[in-house]
């Protein structure tokens, strides 16, 4: 079967680097997203990976290891207003996006 | 980035009416688009894709009957949850994709049914 793990909580300290893990077995892989849901709102988007390696936007970064199956998502700076569920996307061979059911980051001052 | 707009962001409606959630791509022509459904502390669950013009494909155990999905253009998908029930209420999502990098997400539009 497909599935998406990722961690279910942090917590982190404002201003510090925290790194959020996701790991993935497809049926195919067509690339990998993140992306950040504040409660009660719609995701929005964040990165996108279909090569290894990391992509830098901002204080947000994401890396992707095909081989291993697995990414991660970097915030750098930590500010209050990252406090939300940061959630991991693989398409799949059928380009149907399977979701991670998110990670719940908690941000303290 | 795209825009990707839907409405009603809040709907509150009787037990056995039947509920229209509209999803628009603003900026951009969205050849598929997608239906999400999302219960409180929970990751995303796919309902259906729908493409322009064609029958929408709605995942196992989604009702076809209950949410009818209409994709009559390329800038507009609608949702209607029809005969609704209480168990039905919940933050329904729609996605729009138009290049395979990118999937944009509707504000969402939270249903209770009374």
């Amino acid at each position: 079967g497909q599935n998406i793990d990722q961690p279910t909580e942090m917590t982190a300290t404002e201003g510090a680097i925290v790194q959020i893990n996701c790991t993935y077995q497809t049926s195919g892989f067509n690339g990998l997203f993140w992306y950040q849901q504040h409660a009660g709102e719609a995701p929005t988007f964040l990165s996108y990976n279909v090569l290894d390696g990391l992509e830098e936007k901002g204080r947000f970064s994401s890396f992707l290891s095909r081989s291993k199956g697995y990414s991660y998502l970097l915030l750098k700076e930590l500010q209050m207003k990252d406090s939300a569920s940061y959630l991991c996307a693989v398409r799949d061979s059928n380009y149907q996006l399977i979701w991670g059911a998110g990670t719940k980051l908690i941000i303290k001052p | 980035g795209a825009v990707v707009s839907q409405h009603p962001s809040r709907v509150i409606c009787k037990s056995g009416t039947s509920v229209k959630i509209e999803c628009r791509s603003l900026d951009f022509q969205a050849t598929t688009m997608f239906w999400y459904r999302q219960f409180p502390k929970q990751s995303l669950m796919l309902m259906a894709t729908s493409n322009e013009g064609s029958k929408a494909t709605y995942e196992q155990g989604v009702e076809k009957d209950k949410f009818l999905i209409n994709h009559a253009s390329l800038t507009l998908s609608t949702l209607t949850v029809t005969s609704a029930h209480p168990e039905d209420s919940s933050f329904y999502i729609c996605s729009a994709s138009g290049r395979p990098t990118e999937a944009f997400f509707g504000q969402g539009t939270r249903l209770t049914v009374v």
